[in-house]
């Protein structure tokens, strides 16, 4: 049972124009979401994060929205540059525990 | 700081054998964080560390998995007998901080099980 579901595999958008990337979750006790970005041949890093508190967190590019209500996360890159491509991942994590749950991922391709 | 670093990088090996990945956190990082990743489940959480004690080791998909912490700059997972099914990339992370602190990942074992 995925707590965290990333239903898109694949994304490809154009070189300047807006990625939205999906994120939905079952478990009503998380409170802290983040998302991680994935190159090649790398681990994982820290992109952007929103507590449940707020239902936007901006920085630089990527903007990270939250719907508490429909258990829906988003992540807007605008305007996508072509070193934007790789594997966007989401996590959440409850209030009560140090794990983070991580969805399957999003591959993004940016063309110019 | 170097980051997390995770050794061997690339691990191909016959069904059947005892396979170990090393990894060095952060220094000052108290938890640490053993992850697979594979194309259907994602980053799938195996077991994690607080000041060198496993605390929940419940992803350790089978007893064939087990998984150290003898002190604070080293982790083993070890997989005996390893299976193809295994096959897959094993990070490890480490972080300093309690609920939802972001995890800095090392860059991964690649692991075949022929």
């Amino acid at each position: 049972d995925q707590q965290v579901k990333q239903n898109s595999p694949s994304l490809s958008v154009q070189e300047g124009r807006i990625s939205i990337l999906n994120c939905d979750y079952t478990n009503s006790m998380f409170d802290y979401f983040l998302w991680y970005k994935k190159y090649p041949a790398e681990g994982p890093t820290f992109l952007i994060s929103i507590s449940s508190i707020k239902d936007k967190n901006e920085d630089g590019r990527f903007t990270v929205f939250l719907n508490k209500s429909a258990k829906h996360l988003s992540l807007h890159i605008v305007p996508s540059q072509p070193g934007d491509s790789a594997v966007y991942f989401c996590a959440a994590s409850a209030f009560n525990t140090d794990k983070l749950i991580f969805g399957t991922g999003t591959r993004l391709q940016v063309f110019p | 700081d170097a980051g997390v670093i995770q050794s061997p990088r690339h691990e191909v090996t016959e069904m059947g054998q005892e396979v170990t990945l090393r990894c060095k956190p952060i220094s000052g990082h108290d938890y640490l964080f053993w992850y697979r990743q594979t194309m259907m489940r994602g980053l799938e959480l195996l077991i994690y560390f607080n000041n060198n004690v496993p605390i929940d080791d419940s992803g350790m998909p089978e007893d064939r998995f087990s998984a150290k912490m003898p002190n604070a700059s080293f982790s083993t997972l070890k997989i005996q007998p390893s299976e193809p099914r295994d096959s897959a990339v094993y990070f490890c992370a480490s972080s300093f901080m309690l609920q939802g602190g972001e995890q800095y990942f090392g860059p991964g074992t690649r692991l075949t099980v022929t």
